[in-house]
């Protein structure tokens, strides 16, 4: 029983093309993420949404488009793909009313290179 | 604005020894909470240990441990008896009270267990 899954797991493509990539949860989290870590490890939150609504945007192109048809799912879309934009890309969930404790669980990652 | 700093990027350790990882943060928040974070070769996000600053225990979780020092701002993360599997990129987060409770991460510390 996969708790966060996003499909695809790899994803190589060219500049300039769209793609997206999706994320869904099982755990009936209120809350999911997507974060990009990058070539050097380092993992940095991109947007949260809360029971749909967004409510965090961090400094990211408007390439890229969050969006959240329903709690249990956030799909990230990104236009005309840049070099820079090839990292991995892992979604989260948790569930905000149990306080700080509250562990965030993660996908397994999409690895997204752009040629 | 909440940072945290891992200063060792790479960690070299004999199997069965003890180890700590260092992690220094940064807020002016009085509420938060720190997070560890395994990241093996694999890819996937492994929560390991939660501590809550205003727990008076530091927080133990099976081998791993965290040592908390709220006045010197530190969660260092400790692993006992270590073994080959800990071998892993580790990351230390935090997530503020305020705000819409993203993880901020470190940078990361690759551990490596020599037999």
């Amino acid at each position: 029983d996969t708790a966060v899954s996003q499909t695809p797991k790899y994803l190589v493509t060219q500049m300039g093309n769209d793609k997206s990539i999706k994320c869904e949860q099982n755990l009936g989290h209120d809350t999911m993420y997507w974060y990009k870590q990058d070539s050097k490890k380092f993992l940095k939150i991109m947007f949260s949404y809360n029971n749909k609504e967004l409510i965090i945007n961090e400094t990211v192109p408007n390439r890229f488009s969050p969006k959240s048809p329903d709690k249990a799912h956030l799909n990230l879309h990104i236009n005309s793909l840049e070099l820079g934009d090839s990292a991995v890309y892992f979604c989260a969930s948790s569930q905000t009313d149990r306080g700080l404790e509250n562990e965030q669980f993660f996908g397994p990652g999409t690895r997204l290179t752009v040629l | 604005a909440q940072k945290i700093t891992q200063t060792q990027p790479g960690m070299f350790v004999q199997e069965k020894e003890a180890v700590t990882l260092d992690c220094t943060y940064d807020t002016s928040d009085q509420s938060y909470g720190l997070f560890w974070y395994k990241q093996p070769s694999s890819g996937e996000m492994i929560f390991l240990i939660y501590q809550g600053s205003y727990d008076e225990q530091n927080a133990t979780e099976g081998r791993y441990s965290l040592n908390f020092q709220k006045a010197r701002k530190s969660a260092n993360l400790v692993i006992s008896a270590s073994q080959l599997g800990d071998s892993a990129m580790y990351f230390c987060a935090m997530r503020e009270s305020q705000g819409a409770q993203k993880l901020v991460f470190g940078q990361g510390t690759r551990l490596t267990i020599n037999p």
